[in-house]
């Protein structure tokens, strides 16, 4: 089993171009989230998914759109690449309900000049 | 404030020592979590916690409920255990969704 995959694995992007970070899982994990990890802060969730055909907002939602396209897929999506989008992305799953263990991607470097 | 506090937030140790890192956080919680994240970027779950203290290995994790409080102790540190230790939350308040609240990690590193 590969657990969770990221694609790409680091992209640079020039403000305002747009891109799509794709996650997939093979654990058959209900819940599925984005977060950023940015220097000096901890991970801070943009969206999650908690079951399939839906999702929501996190803490950091702005300038950021997701699909759950399966219950394996969950992508991520900036329309309008901005500087301060600039960090890492992990992606994660979990089975469903409060508390479960969640299972990280290798995380995806953009940088947004 | 931030709803959950890591300290240190940098350890240097020598190999062999006993190390600890400590998690306080604000909230009300269902459960705890210690990560590894290395240094290659990867982040791995340690450890889940409601009550009590758990072992894996060298690794010991406990808290303690009433004092909103967990620790992660390593005993003979070994270089190979330098990494990132993150305490995460999941908080029982309404509309947290169960979702987990972060600390900014404890970057720890043994020398040989």
């Amino acid at each position: 089993n590969a657990g969770v995959t990221q694609t790409p694995k680091f992209q640079v992007l020039k403000t305002g171009q747009s891109m799509t970070l794709q996650c997939a899982q093979d654990m058959n994990h209900n819940s599925m989230y984005w977060y950023r990890q940015d220097p000096g802060m901890g991970l801070r969730l943009i969206y999650y998914s908690a079951s399939e055909g839906t999702t929501d907002k996190g803490e950091v939602p702005n300038g950021y759109n997701v699909s759950r396209l399966n219950k394996r897929e969950f992508s991520l999506r900036l329309e309008s690449a901005a500087p301060s989008q600039t960090s890492v992305y992990f992606c994660a799953s979990s089975d469903w309900g409060r508390g479960r263990t969640q299972y990280f991607g290798p995380g995806t470097r953009l940088l947004v000049l | 404030k931030n709803e959950v506090e890591q300290s240190p937030q940098n350890l240097t140790a020598q190999e062999g020592e006993f190390i600890t890192i400590n998690c306080s956080y604000s909230v009300g919680i269902s459960a705890l979590h210690w990560l590894q994240q290395h240094p290659g970027g990867g982040i791995v779950s340690l450890f889940m916690l409601s009550s009590g203290k758990k072992k894996h290995g060298r690794l010991i994790a406990t808290i303690n409920i009433q004092e909103k409080h967990s620790s992660l102790h390593i005993t003979a540190s070994h270089p190979r255990d330098s990494a990132v230790y993150i305490c995460a939350v999941i908080p029982n308040y309404g509309g947290s969704q169960g979702n987990l609240i972060f600390g900014k990690g404890t970057k720890l590193s043994v020398k040989p």
